[in-house]
C-alpha cells in the first residue's frame, strides 16, 4: 500500500545533541510537509517542500532545518534541541492535480532528556 | 486570515448514541474544509473533504459532514458511535496550507 513512513517512532535526544527525524513515501508526491504537535494542540505547520522548492514558515525557529534528496525523502533537523521541543513530529505528503488532501505518517515522539 | 474553531474541547458520548462535532471558519472564498481523526500517538487520518458542489459529504468510518456557508460551518456527524470512534477530531481549512483547529477530543462510555 502507497503511504507515509516515519522512522524512528520514538526518539530521545539529549538537551542540546542535534537529531534528525525521517520521512519517506511511496505515493510519489511532490509536496512534503512537517508539522509541529505539542500536546493537547492541533498541529503546527513548520516547513514544506513543493517537489525542491523549500518553504519556511516565518515563525519556525532557525534551530529547525530540513532536507529532501529526493521525491521519496524529507529529512527534519534540530540542530539544539531544548526542552520545549519535545512533541510529536508529523510529516504529510500531498500531490498534484489540484487536490489537497494531505497525507500523514504516524509521527514521531520526540523526547528531550 | 483564514481560522478554524473548535468550540468543544471535549464531548462524552453514549456508545451508540449520535454525534455531532462542531466547526467554524473564518476564510473570505469558499474553503476546501476538511475532518481529521487522530488516535492517541498516531497520525490524522483524513474523514471526509468538502471542495464543492453537494454541501452534504460523506467519509470515510460512516461519518458525514455538512457545508453552511451562511453559518460558516461544517460540522461532522455520526448516527450512532462506536468505542473505536474515540479519539481526537480536528477540523481544518486550506488555502495555500491546512489551518487546524483545535480539536475536540471525544469519549465514549459504555
Amino acid at each position: 500500500d502507497a503511504m507515509v513512513i516515519q522512522n524512528p517512532r520514538y526518539q530521545v535526544t539529549q538537551f542540546g545533541k542535534p537529531v534528525t527525524l525521517s520521512c519517506s513515501q511511496t505515493l510519489n508526491h511532490n509536496v512534503m510537509y512537517w508539522y509541529q504537535q505539542k500536546s493537547s494542540q492541533a498541529p503546527k505547520l513548520l516547513f514544506h517542500y513543493y517537489d525542491k522548492d523549500f518553504n519556511n514558515e516565518a515563525d519556525t525557529p532557525d534551530n529547525f532545518q530540513s532536507r529532501r534528496p529526493n521525491t521519496s525523502f524529507c529529512f527534519l533537523d534540530i540542530r539544539s534541541p531544548g526542552l520545549g521541543d519535545a512533541a510529536m513530529y508529523l510529516c504529510a505528503t500531498s500531490g498534484n492535480g489540484g487536490s489537497y488532501e494531505q497525507y500523514f505518517g504516524p509521527g514521531t515522539r520526540l523526547t528531550v532528556t | 486570515a483564514q481560522s478554524v474553531t473548535q468550540p468543544d474541547i471535549h464531548i462524552t458520548v453514549s456508545e451508540g448514541a449520535s454525534l455531532e462535532l462542531r466547526c467554524n471558519y473564518s476564510y473570505g472564498a469558499t474553503p476546501y474544509l476538511f475532518w481529521y481523526v487522530q488516535s492517541p500517538g498516531q497520525g490524522l487520518q483524513l474523514l471526509l473533504k468538502y471542495f464543492s458542489g453537494d454541501t452534504l459529504v460523506q467519509g470515510i468510518k460512516g461519518f458525514e459532514a455538512e457545508f453552511k456557508r451562511s453559518q460558516s460551518s461544517f460540522n461532522l456527524r455520526k448516527p450512532s458511535v462506536h468505542w473505536s470512534d474515540a479519539a481526537e477530531y480536528f477540523c481544518a481549512v486550506e488555502n495555500e496550507k491546512l489551518t487546524f483547529g483545535t480539536g475536540t477530543r471525544l469519549t465514549i462510555i459504555p
